[in-house]
Order: structure tokens, then C-alpha cells, then sequence
């Protein structure tokens, strides 16, 4: 399996607090992403990255950031908390060619309260 | 913009009988990649194939193959003698280029498949 670790696994906060969810990977993979799962939604990107310090926004980026200062790690922030990002968050990551699958994250559920 | 799009949101399947998950894409890109996850209720998202746009055999990979029509836009996911086990949420994604060259996968809203004995 690939190398690829979320944290925290589970986080509760209340409105309007930051708050910022890592992944980390070992694979030393190009590409990386941050998509957020809501129930009839499916799967929705909200920021990637590909390579370090270089990152664009998905179909659902308003009110999130992300960084990337080394390949291993991409940080999503969430600057204020809204009770609406209250969901699962996966992080993937890629070799970043077309043929290439990703490889995810176990996930992050976060509750804003 | 790339748009995936699975219109069954649940279906039911009886063991040991197959099954065809639909789903239709729309990208100007003539390079893409087609993609088929599987997410069981335990949360993990599993890979089960992929198809490339210039690909001239459909997907294959045991029980699963891709019924991919490029003409008509669809890469329907068939899964063959169903299983308790492949009760899940199954998403269609697809992969492909943008202006600048970096690449993402959009997902489908995914379908969710129960197997009955």
C-alpha cells in the first residue's frame, strides 16, 4: 500500500476556530490533492498541488488553503471554521500521469460545531 | 469543464448475477483517463480499473471490466457474478489535463450497490 497518512483521523471544533489537517506521504509523488465527501455529493476537489509551493484550486476551494513547503506534506487550513466543511476529508496522491491511479488517504472527519 | 456523471444512486444486484454502474463524461481533452473507485462502508477508497481515452480494448481487471463507448462519452463499469462483498459506493472519475499542463480527477456522485443473497 501506499505511504500516504492523514492527521488527525477525527477532530471536533466550533465556528469559527482555524483549523489544519495534514497528509503526509513516503512515496515521493508529484501530485497531491485534498478533496472533501459529502453524502450525494461524491467527491469533490478542493486544492492540489502539483510539486512544492505549487498548488491550484478545485471546484470547492472558497474558505480553504493549502500548503506545500516539501514534497511529503499538504497542508489544508481551514482559515474559520463554518459548520458547512463539517465532512470527510481525503487526501490523494499521484505520479501525475494521466494513466497513473491515486492513492488515498484514510480520511479525516471533521465536525464544526 | 470536465463533468462526470453517474445517474443511479443506489442499484440492487442478486448474488452471482452481473451488474452494469453507468457513467458519462464530458471533456474537450482528447487525452484522459478513465478511472472506477470502490468504497465499502469501512471508508477506504479502493482502485479497480482505469481506461485510457486511446485505448482500443476495454478495461479488464478480473471481475470488473469497462464497457467504455468514447463516441457516446460513457466508461459503464460491469462487474460480473456479483458478491455479498461488493456491496459498496462505486464512483467514476475521470483524469485529465489542464491549460497549464497539472492534471487533477474529478469524481462522479458515485452509485451505491447493495447485493442481495
Amino acid at each position: 500500500d501506499a505511504g500516504i497518512t492523514q492527521s488527525p483521523r477525527h477532530k471536533v471544533t466550533e465556528t469559527g476556530t482555524p483549523v489544519t489537517l495534514r497528509c503526509h506521504q513516503t512515496e515521493n509523488h508529484r501530485y497531491m490533492y485534498w478533496y472533501r465527501q459529502d453524502p450525494g455529493h461524491g467527491l469533490r476537489l478542493i486544492h492540489y498541488s502539483y510539486g512544492v509551493k505549487d498548488t491550484d484550486k478545485g471546484e470547492v476551494s472558497d474558505g480553504y488553503s493549502v500548503s506545500r513547503s516539501k514534497t511529503e506534506d499538504f497542508l489544508l487550513t481551514l482559515e474559520s471554521a463554518t459548520s458547512s466543511q463539517t465532512s470527510v476529508y481525503f487526501c490523494a496522491i499521484g505520479p501525475g500521469t494521466t494513466n497513473e491511479k491515486l492513492f488515498f488517504g484514510s480520511g479525516t472527519q471533521l465536525s464544526v460545531l | 469543464a470536465q463533468k462526470i456523471t453517474q445517474t443511479q444512486p443506489g442499484m440492487f444486484v442478486q448474488e452471482k448475477e452481473a451488474v452494469t454502474l453507468d457513467c458519462t463524461y464530458d471533456t474537450s481533452d482528447p487525452s484522459y483517463g478513465l478511472f472506477w473507485y470502490k468504497q465499502p462502508s469501512s471508508g477506504e477508497m479502493i482502485f479497480l480499473i482505469y481506461q485510457g481515452s486511446y485505448d482500443q480494448q476495454n478495461a479488464t481487471e478480473g471481475r470488473y471490466s469497462l464497457n467504455f463507448q468514447k463516441a457516446r462519452k460513457s466508461a459503464n463499469l460491469v462487474i460480473s457474478a456479483s458478491q455479498l462483498g461488493d456491496s459498496a459506493m462505486y464512483f467514476c472519475a475521470m483524469r485529465d489535463r489542464t491549460q497549464g499542463g497539472s492534471e487533477k480527477l474529478v469524481f462522479g456522485k458515485g452509485t451505491k450497490l447493495t447485493v442481495n443473497p
